[in-house]
């Protein structure tokens, strides 16, 4: 069975400065991996997925993440951070057997401060 | 853009109800999720449905069940609420293996 973890359940930067949120994930083969972001009172979004191909991928919001298969994780970075970027970030795996079947992590809140 | 709907915003029951939630998608997603969301916890995926009238257990299915008799129509069914299924619910649909798309979210209180 796949699982992920999101080790840091709380994270505050300061406005302007970088910005990395980890994701590691256990499963037997390459998952599907993907980063939403949920805004308060809101939906989740997609901000980026990776598939295959080139590791690094580009998101919206100019979040972009790297997966690392040796290291199974899926890292999402941003260079600079809004105030508008505070929420909180799910990273999810599927994998590519079981119909579609996703995991979710818990979560880490990005808090920023002016 | 694919839209997900749920019946409502906000929910309250009272211990003991059957309570009935409806989520429906335009966009011919043959995934459909039910998922509940509550702090510290993450998302826990209660059920999916990877066709008409297909379904799977997901991580906490005990107190609930699911009909799905339309590929637009994923229903999530408490069949006698408790106060410990008060939570925010999140129904999904998706293309296979890909994203997944939200809808806004059932706040559910039962009393």
């Amino acid at each position: 069975a796949q699982s992920v973890t999101q080790p840091d359940i709380h994270i505050t930067v300061s406005e302007g400065a970088s910005l990395e949120l980890r994701c590691n994930y256990s499963y037997g083969a390459t998952p599907y991996l993907f980063w939403y972001v949920q805004s308060p009172g809101q939906g989740l979004q997609l901000l980026l997925k990776y598939f295959s191909g080139d590791t690094l991928v580009q998101g919206i919001k100019g979040f972009e993440a790297e997966f690392k298969r040796s290291q199974s994780s899926f890292n999402l970075r941003k260079p600079s951070v809004h105030w508008s970027d505070a929420a909180e970030y799910f990273c999810a795996v599927v994998a590519n057997t079981n119909a579609g079947k996703s995991t979710f992590g818990d979560g880490t809140t990005l808090t920023v401060k002016p | 853009d694919v839209k997900v709907t749920q019946s409502s915003r906000y929910l309250v029951k009272r211990t003991g109800e059957k309570v009935f939630l409806e989520c429906v998608q335009d966009m011919d997603h043959e995934n459909m999720f039910w998922y509940r969301q509550d702090p510290g916890l993450g998302l826990r995926l209660i059920y999916f449905s990877y066709d008409v009238k297909m379904k799977e257990k997901g991580d906490i299915p005990e107190g609930y069940s699911v009909s799905r008799e339309k590929k637009e129509r994923f229903s999530l069914i408490l069949e006698s609420a408790s106060t410990n299924q008060t939570s925010m619910y999140l129904c999904a649909s998706s293309l296979l293996y890909n994203e997944q798309f939200f809808g806004p979210g059932t706040r559910l209180t039962v009393l």
